[in-house]
């Protein structure tokens, strides 16, 4: 596609229930990253992916947070038993991996609310 | 892990004039640093590259330093518009990780 898509744009949920993001990135990038940032703060890394490489997980901040990506294009991003602090802006960005000059290209998010 | 320090409080400048933003690293020297634009409610956008080689770069209106000594990027906007107004966020690559790790940003307010 011409840039990052990402869904639901907004999701409300309430504490405990299981919600899945998704993200669709721009055709022909290999590499595929989830960060999260919380109202008037930075961007906090989740996960990353390359190609068929094992995903490096070090950011997702608990067993509850799990994510895939499918035939190296859609990922999911999974919480499972939401609770209030997962409330944020998750945000995907993709890129061409050696090819530092063209950074990355974010979608616009998806705002949770755990309510 | 690297850590990254913008100044927290918005800079407010006039219309034409020039914006400088300040990004910190107080870790190794990364390779390279990356600076984005975010507007409310929407991803960041990349703007520049800099490497660890190169004392300067410019595209524009934007024009990016990169000093190693002092372990500092500079942003600067010439003859800067109301339309940039924005938060400006600064990114290293994380030390053994590609993924890049963000500042918190700072938001510029050009006043018309």
């Amino acid at each position: 596609g011409a840039g990052v898509s990402q869904s639901p744009s907004n999701k409300v949920t309430e504490k405990g229930k299981d919600v899945e993001l998704r993200c669709d990135p721009i055709s022909g990038h290999t590499a595929l990253y989830w960060y999260r940032q919380s109202l008037g703060q930075g961007l906090e890394f989740l996960i990353y992916f390359q190609g068929n490489s094992a995903p490096d997980k070090s950011g997702l901040p608990s067993d509850r947070f799990s994510a895939e990506r499918t035939g190296g294009s859609v990922s999911t991003l999974t919480i499972q038993r939401t609770q209030q602090e997962d409330s944020a802006v998750y945000l995907c960005a993709s890129s061409l991996v050696g090819r530092d000059d063209y950074g990355y290209t974010f979608g616009s998010g998806t705002r949770l609310t755990v309510v | 892990s690297q850590k990254i320090e913008q100044n927290s409080e918005a800079l407010n400048i006039q219309e034409g004039k020039t914006a400088t933003l300040t990004c910190n690293y107080t870790n190794y020297s990364p390779a390279y640093l990356q600076w984005y634009r975010q507007d409310p409610g929407r991803g960041p956008v990349f703007l520049l590259l800099i490497r660890e080689n190169e004392k300067e770069k410019r595209k524009e209106r934007l024009k990016v330093t990169f000093d190693t000594t002092l372990k500092q990027s500079l942003f600067h906007i010439t003859a800067s518009q109301p339309a940039d107004s924005a938060t400006y966020l600064c990114a290293p690559p994380e030390g053994g990780r590609r993924a890049l790790t963000f500042g918190s940003g700072t938001r510029l307010q050009v006043q018309p």
